[in-house]
């Protein structure tokens, strides 16, 4: 399974556009991208998930270059229950077991 | 979406007891659920695959017999910690796949159990 590195913390204002970078030097052919949204003391939340190019839904936008050695989670005009640990994953949709090997994710606070 | 149950949310024990923890997936079936373990400031850890109608699958490191999983219907996974000692206090997360065009895995609340 594909190990992925994203940053440890970030930190922005409400109303700001938030990016949030993930490298996924060894993502094979089959994997998918998918960002997970956490909240202290509750489940992952699905964010989004692509294969290529731009992916963009009701609450975030995903840009995966060509190489998709990286992806980019993009958060518009954030607000203050924003604020969580975002995690990247990659993994083979039609893999036996699907399971999801978390990293470290990135612990986004925004402030007023 | 689709929704992943866990109970209970909150268990407290004496050190010593088992304590079972229950994953259901309320509208959908799910043929496999996986099972995790979240410290405090630390990111989700798989424990295992839980596999229906078979045994399940244990990433290494963490032991069979400490942490039992029965997945005995295509709705309903079940996590007991044996003999539970509070080094074993945690996070217990549940998630179980649905297989559409696109992939997602759905999460259960979680459930936190503290071991005194």
């Amino acid at each position: 399974l594909a190990k992925t590195t994203q940053p440890v913390s970030m930190d922005s204002y409400e109303g700001q556009e938030v990016n949030i970078t993930c490298s996924h030097n060894n993502i094979a052919t089959n994997d998918y991208i998918t960002w997970y949204q956490q909240f202290p003391s509750q489940g992952p939340r699905f964010i989004i998930q692509g294969y290529k190019t731009k992916v963009t839904n009701e609450v975030a936008s995903l840009f995966i270059p060509a190489d998709r050695k990286s992806s980019t989670l993009s958060l518009p005009r954030v607000s203050l229950s924003d604020t969580a640990v975002y995690y990247c994953l990659v993994g083979d949709p039609g893999g036996a077991t699907n399971k999801l090997i978390f990293g470290t994710g990135t612990l986004l606070a925004v402030q007023p | 979406g689709a929704v992943v149950s866990q109970h209970p949310s909150r268990v407290i024990c004496k050190s010593g007891t088992s304590v079972k923890i229950e994953c259901r997936s309320l509208d959908f079936q799910a043929t496999t659920m996986f099972w995790y373990r979240q410290f405090p400031k630390q990111s989700l850890m798989l424990m295992a695959t839980s596999n229906e109608g078979s045994k399940a699958t244990y990433e290494q490191g963490v032991e069979k017999d400490k942490f039992l999983i029965n997945h005995a219907s295509l709705t309903l996974s079940t996590l007991t910690v044996t003999s539970a000692h509070p080094e074993d206090s945690s996070f217990y997360i549940c998630s179980a796949n649905i297989r559409t065009g696109k992939y997602e895995q759905f999460f259960g609340p979680g459930t936190r159990l503290t071991v005194l």
